[in-house]
């Protein structure tokens, strides 16, 4: 159970271009759920709380405007890379609350590469 | 703030070795203890976790214990394989924390034949 899908796993794109993430639960519904990024050989780095039907909540240094955030349902939350540049290349990972406790469950991260 | 220490890496065992990783934590209030693990190309698994002071969380062979008066929760596994393998990460979460999870900074682990 508490299993999350996350697609696409890798893509690359021209610089210039908006990139679109999904992250879905999959068995579960998950009222929160966390967007984070990772550069290699470091830990991650929380960039959003994203809400059912609300507004996402950024960390500082996040821009809002750069990374858009929209979790429109109870299963489904998407980040999307707005006029992606060379230095937005990560790997990012979604995760979600399990129900009823504090544990989040990871999606398998997709890796954004901007030419 | 709150925070997650861990020590650092990378750890080279040979198969059948007993690993620690210790993991130290500053909190506020209760939270819950996690360890969670990565594998290259991958996102985290949660390997075990811990949600009360002396509670033990364990999972795969590995354990490691809630320890409220040394602020620690340290990995343990007995006798390691190649397919351990991985990047560990020890994390805090609760109510205090709004939720979020504060992750140490991983530690390597690197297993040989």
């Amino acid at each position: 159970g508490a299993v999350v899908s996350q697609h696409p796993s890798w893509v690359i794109c021209k610089s210039g271009t908006s990139v679109k993430i999904e992250c879905r639960s999959l068995d579960f519904q998950a009222t929160t759920m966390f967007w984070y990024r990772q550069f290699p050989k470091q830990s991650l780095m929380l960039m959003a709380t994203s809400n059912e039907g609300s507004k996402a909540t950024y960390e500082q240094g996040v821009e809002k405007d750069k990374f858009l955030i929209n979790h429109a349902s109870l299963t489904l939350s998407t980040l999307t890379v707005t006029s992606a540049h060379p230095e937005d290349s990560s790997f990012y990972i979604c995760s979600a609350n399990g129900q009823g406790t504090m544990a989040q469950h990871f999606g398998d991260g997709t890796r954004l590469s901007i030419l | 703030g709150d925070s997650v220490t861990q020590m650092e890496g990378p750890v080279t065992l040979s198969e059948e070795a007993f690993l620690t990783i210790n993991c130290t934590y500053t909190a506020t209030g209760y939270p819950s203890l996690f360890w969670y693990v990565q594998y290259p190309g991958e996102g985290l698994q949660l390997l075990l976790k811990a949600t009360k002071a002396d509670d033990k969380g364990s999972n795969k062979g590995f354990e490691a214990t809630y320890r409220k008066e040394t602020t620690s929760f340290h990995l343990e596994k007995g006798s390691v394989q190649v397919s351990d393998s991985a990047v560990y990460f020890c994390a805090l979460g609760g109510y205090n924390q709004g939720g979020k999870l504060i992750f140490g900074q991983g530690t390597e682990l690197s297993v040989k034949p």
